[in-house]
């Protein structure tokens, strides 16, 4: 079992759209919890950090954490054209360990 | 600040050659990941350099080295290439501590 899954889509919405992206964990010993944008012929870029369960907001972003689920998920609201990118979890044991990625989300946002 | 820098940014080679990226994190960050980025794979951990030292190792052959100066400038070093190993090598950088990392834009390695 991979110890992180995310569904690849594509994912595609219309401009205005909630979107909801999801990733999913076997190891329980996870402490942090990240999620990343990536544009075509970029790095990743930091979106959202959060430590605890429960639901850290930023702007149109929600990250909500599940831990007795071992689910994370990535709302946007108000979904933009310019929201089009691809999509990276990413968790982490502790502060001195790596950070494990899923493989990423595909998200197209059509005006 | 400036954010983390990677050069070259596309760099072509035949197999059997050897490579080496270099990278520059983000001032006062002390922590360099490396990572392999593949269409097929996602990202793939390659290491991380703490204060010069290895901290992390993922499963790559020993081909992948890599190591950190004193100023946390990093270099990876790829020896005896192999059409495989065609890839986007992104470097991250992070204080070392409770934060997420921040990534360059990457070195995009062609092996012919």
């Amino acid at each position: 079992q991979k110890e992180v899954e995310q569904d690849p889509g594509p994912l595609s919405v219309p401009e205005g759209a909630i979107v909801s992206l999801n990733c999913t964990y076997s190891n329980s010993a996870f402490q942090y919890f990240m999620w990343y944008r990536q544009y075509s012929r970029k790095g990743p870029e930091l979106l959202m950090y959060t430590y605890s369960s429960g639901n850290k907001e930023d702007g149109r972003f929600t990250a909500q954490v599940d831990k007795s689920s071992k689910y994370i998920s990535l709302f946007i609201r108000d979904s933009q054209p310019s929201d089009s990118a691809t999509y990276l979890c990413a968790f982490r044991l502790n502060t001195g360990n790596q950070f494990y990625f899923g493989t990423g989300t595909s998200l197209t946002v059509i005006p | 600040k400036a954010g983390v820098t990677q050069t070259p940014r596309y760099l072509i080679k035949t197999r059997g050659q050897q490579v080496t990226l270099s990278c520059s994190p983000i001032s006062g960050h002390r922590s360099v990941s490396w990572y392999q980025q593949t269409p097929g794979q996602g990202l793939q951990f390659l290491f991380e350099y703490f204060s010069e030292t290895q901290r992390n190792k993922g499963n790559f052959p020993g081909r992948f080295s890599g190591r950190q100066f004193s100023n946390s400038r990093s270099e990876m070093n790829v020896s005896t290439l192999e059409l495989g190993d065609s890839a986007l090598y992104l470097c991250a950088s992070s204080l070392g501590g409770a934060t997420g990392e921040h990534f360059g834009p990457g070195t995009r390695l062609t092996v012919l």
